[in-house]
């Protein structure tokens, strides 16, 4: 079946970074975009960017704009979301999603289960 | 930077009609997107392009949308429908999403 399936929890100390996977199965993965989105335990959903695993091309929220990087590895139909400098403030779940699957565009159709990112010294 | 906003909770009986609102300028020429989070898991899209409904949404959950604002309505709310809603949209050009902060629905 169609699914999106992430690496496991992470901890992480200030100042380091973190990769996180999205593996696809079930559809041709250079065909929709994938999104990021992470949130904070408690909080809302926060929209982080997007990339055409395709062409490679990317997006960035401004707020991540020169910490986060979008990768993927098409041979493996894996993305890849790596955010650099982290800080306590980056402790949530991340998630990635498919745009434009089954419905719109924009539409985020098949989510991953989330990864859980701890940053603590 | 662009914002969607949304009221904190709602809150209904079971058999009433919710109603959950989100706001921003960008809402005339992009679309809304609604997604359900029950606790502990990943969200759930249940309205796309304003008001269109995914398969295996219950008839209960449409869309609209005037002017500024996007309306997620709930038919005859069901105890099972408690649970976090978010909208969705991009801003003006079209690049960056961005997800209203968030409405506890409580049905009881």
């Amino acid at each position: 079946q169609v699914q999106l399936v992430q690496s496991g929890a992470e901890v992480k100390k200030p100042g380091a970074s973190v990769k996180v996977s999205c593996k696809a199965s079930g559809y041709t993965f250079t065909s929709y975009d994938i999104n990021w989105v992470r949130q904070a335990t408690g909080q809302g959903l926060e929209w982080m960017g997007w990339m055409n695993p395709n062409s490679g091309n990317t997006g960035y929220a401004q707020k991540f704009q020169g910490r986060v990087t979008m990768t993927r590895n098409t041979s493996i139909s894996t993305a890849y979301m790596e955010l650099s400098s982290l800080r306590s403030e980056d402790t949530a779940v991340y998630y990635c999603a498919r745009a434009g699957g089954s419905y719109a565009i924009d539409a985020f159709d098949i989510w991953g289960q989330g990864t859980m990112v701890t940053v603590s010294s | 930077s662009y914002e969607l906003t949304q009221p904190p909770s709602v809150s209904v009986s079971p058999g009433q009609t919710a109603r959950i609102t989100c706001s921003g300028d960008a809402l005339p020429k992009k679309y809304a997107y609604w997604y359900q989070q029950k606790s502990g898991q990943a969200p759930v899209l249940v309205i796309y392009e304003d008001s269109k409904r995914p398969s295996g949404i219950p008839e209960r959950f449409s869309g609209s949308s005037s002017g500024t604002m996007a309306t997620l309505t709930i038919s005859g709310a069901q105890v099972e429908d408690e649970a976090d809603y978010y909208c969705y949209s991009t801003d003006s050009s079209g690049n960056h999403g961005v997800f209203g902060g968030g409405t506890k629905l409580t049905v009881l």
